[in-house]
């Protein structure tokens, strides 16, 4: 049973670039999630999907962010335009159902420098 | 609005002692969970304890205990019997049986076990 996976790792890119981070959640988790990490703070919600559906956006998914998960696999973070406030560990986790009681599974993020 | 509350930025532990990280939260909600996740500096989230609001004994999960105390909305992680490789951050967390499908995290605490 292999985790969540994201890639790249790590990312430096130059402020006003565009960037693609890549997430594959456990292969039998149709729920999927974003979340973002800034130093010194716990994860904050970006968005949620169940399946292909994005179901759920944070207000901190700002317009120059866009998710996907077109065939409710994979799913795909864009951020376009990148200042320097989007440097955090961005992560994605995944889970086989809803409810209070399931825990959700973690990535082991995507680290984005923007210079 | 839910909030998660860690009140200690650090902690120290010496080797094979016991130490209990805090966590309260602020919900209105009757239904909720809380989970505690472990991230190593490696930046993946580890879960670690599960504990529903209707639980009525605490959750115990090998060197991991939660201590939940309802009315006063705290939920407490005690481990027991430290290890060098228990150092790292500590999230508390809390997740909703409504519409709601993001896990909402406290800011951590930094665990560092002292040989």
């Amino acid at each position: 049973d292999t985790g969540v996976s994201q890639n790249p790792r790590h990312k430096i890119t130059k402020r006003g670039q565009n960037v693609t981070f890549r997430c594959d959640p456990i292969s039998e988790h149709n729920r999927l999630y974003w979340y973002r990490q800034t130093l010194g703070q716990g994860p904050e919600f970006l968005t949620y999907f169940q399946n292909e559906a994005q179901l759920e956006k944070s207000r901190l998914l700002s317009d120059r962010f866009s998710a996907e998960r077109p065939k409710g696999s994979f799913s795909t973070l864009e951020i376009q335009r990148t200042e320097q406030g989007d440097s955090a560990m961005y992560l994605c986790a995944s889970s086989d159902r809803d409810g209070s009681s399931y825990e959700q599974y973690f990535g082991p993020g995507t680290r984005l420098t923007v210079t | 609005a839910q909030k998660i509350t860690q009140t200690q930025p650090g902690m120290f532990v010496q080797e094979k002692e016991a130490v209990t990280l805090d966590c309260t939260y602020d919900t209105s909600d009757p239904s909720y969970g809380l989970f505690w996740y472990k991230q190593p500096s490696s930046g993946e989230m580890i879960f670690l304890i599960y504990q529903g609001s209707y639980d009525q004994q605490n959750a115990t999960e090998g060197r991991y205990s939660l201590n939940f105390q309802k009315a006063r909305k705290s939920a407490n992680l005690v481990i027991s019997a430290s290890q060098l490789g228990d150092s790292a951050m500590y999230f508390c967390a809390m997740r909703f049986s409504g519409g709601y499908q993001k896990v909402t995290f406290g800011t951590g605490t930094k665990l560092q076990v002292i040989p």
